[in-house]
Formats: structure tokens, C-alpha cells, sequence
């Protein structure tokens, strides 16, 4: 079936500093990622749309100078935190859906920032 | 506004005994109806979806859910549950023709006692 992958699963790093992580979709094309963050104990809320070859759709309050996005091929789209503070510490999972079939989302396993 | 409203944030069962986990919606016209899993740390795994037709949707690990337009429900159901079957559960609803957008329940915690 198909499968998203995400990377890294875990990252720690220090205040200040930029994290990247990588959303692939492996056995199907994507135009469309979805890019979503969960606090403890919480549920999914959508962070930004990322479309393949042009800019992201972020949500109301997702600041889109910290959270960058780029979506440069059909199987990859990343995210890249910049100047991690504590508050960013958070659990970031990505979507993805086959754009030649009506397929529903399929998810990576997340991964887990810190930042200390 | 859309929304998915997930009553119950915590349920716990006996292993062997039936489960329902609710799930309502507000939206303007009948959303495309899902239910994921989230294991601890994990992210999410689709266990059924209703688009349209049979208003009883089966899923996979024994699950089904039943549509009920009068009631704006998407209820989850199992006849009997194992102990592995302890997860968090999310109801979502999607836009019709819409941008793929899914907007979350707050989930349910599932317990399950030996």
C-alpha cells in the first residue's frame, strides 16, 4: 500500500538553531502534502498545504517565516524550523495523498521535536 | 465553521467486550468521514473512510462505522476488543470536492483492562 515516510522520527536541538524534516511519499505521486502539528495529548491541527512547484497555503496564526516549506518534487516536501525556541518542541506528522486516484490522506510516522 | 466533535475524551473497556467511540460533525454538506489510529509516538494509520453508498463502512482490524445523516454521525464500533487495540483514536471529516483538508476530532483515548 502506500506508504509516507518521514525523517527524522526524533531530533533534538539547541535555541537558535534550524531543523529540517522530510516528508516522502514512496510508491505514489503527490502534488499535495499536508504538513500538520500535535501537542501532547492533542489532536492534529492542520500547520500549512504544500503544493508541488509553488508556494504553501499556511493556516490563520501559522507563522510561515519560522515553519518553511518546499514541496520541490512530486515525493518530497520539507519543513524547515528556523530559530527553534522551546515552544516549537512538538510532535510534526505530514500527509499525503496519490494524486492519480481519489485516495484518502496517508500519514508519516511524525517526528518528534526538541528544543532546548 | 466545520468541525468534528469527538464526546468522549477517554473510554475504557474490558478485553472481549463491544466498544462505540462517537463521532459528530458540523459541516454544510455531508464531508467525505474518516477514523484513524495513533499508536503512542506514531502517526496515523486510516482504519476506514466513507465517501459515499453503504452507510456501514468496514475497516480493517474488525472496525466499522455507521453513517447516520439525521444524527450528523460517523460512530466507530467493535464487537470485541483486544488488549492491542489500546490507542488513540481521531474521527475526521473532509470537504467535499474541497482541498483535501482534514479536520480533526480531539480523539479518544481507548483503555483496554485484561
Amino acid at each position: 500500500g502506500a506508504v509516507v515516510s518521514q525523517h527524522p522520527s526524533w531530533v533534538i536541538c539547541k535555541s537558535g538553531t534550524s531543523v529540517k524534516i522530510e516528508c516522502r511519499s514512496l510508491d505514489f505521486q503527490a502534488t499535495t502534502m499536508f504538513w500538520y502539528r500535535q501537542f501532547p495529548k492533542q489532536s492534529l491541527m492542520l500547520m500549512a498545504t504544500s503544493n508541488e512547484g509553488s508556494k504553501a497555503t499556511y493556516e490563520q496564526g501559522v507563522e510561515k517565516d519560522k515553519f518553511l516549506i518546499n514541496h520541490a518534487s512530486l515525493t518530497l516536501s520539507t519543513l524547515t524550523v528556523t530559530s527553534a525556541h522551546p515552544e516549537d518542541s512538538s510532535f510534526y506528522i505530514c500527509s499525503a495523498a496519490d494524486s492519480t486516484v481519489n485516495s484518502p490522506l496517508h500519514f508519516g510516522n511524525g517526528t518528534r521535536l526538541t528544543v532546548t | 465553521a466545520q468541525s468534528v466533535t469527538q464526546p468522549d475524551i477517554h473510554i475504557t473497556v474490558s478485553e472481549g467486550a463491544s466498544l462505540e467511540l462517537r463521532c459528530n460533525y458540523s459541516y454544510g454538506a455531508t464531508p467525505y468521514l474518516f477514523w484513524y489510529v495513533q499508536s503512542p509516538g506514531q502517526g496515523l494509520q486510516l482504519l476506514l473512510k466513507y465517501f459515499s453508498g453503504d452507510t456501514l463502512v468496514q475497516g480493517i482490524k474488525g472496525f466499522e462505522a455507521e453513517f447516520k445523516r439525521s444524527q450528523s454521525s460517523f460512530n466507530l464500533r467493535k464487537p470485541s476488543v483486544h488488549w492491542s487495540d489500546a490507542a488513540e483514536y481521531f474521527c475526521a471529516a473532509e470537504e467535499r470536492g474541497g482541498s483535501e483538508k482534514l479536520v480533526f476530532g480531539k480523539g479518544t483515548k481507548l483503555t483496554v483492562n485484561p
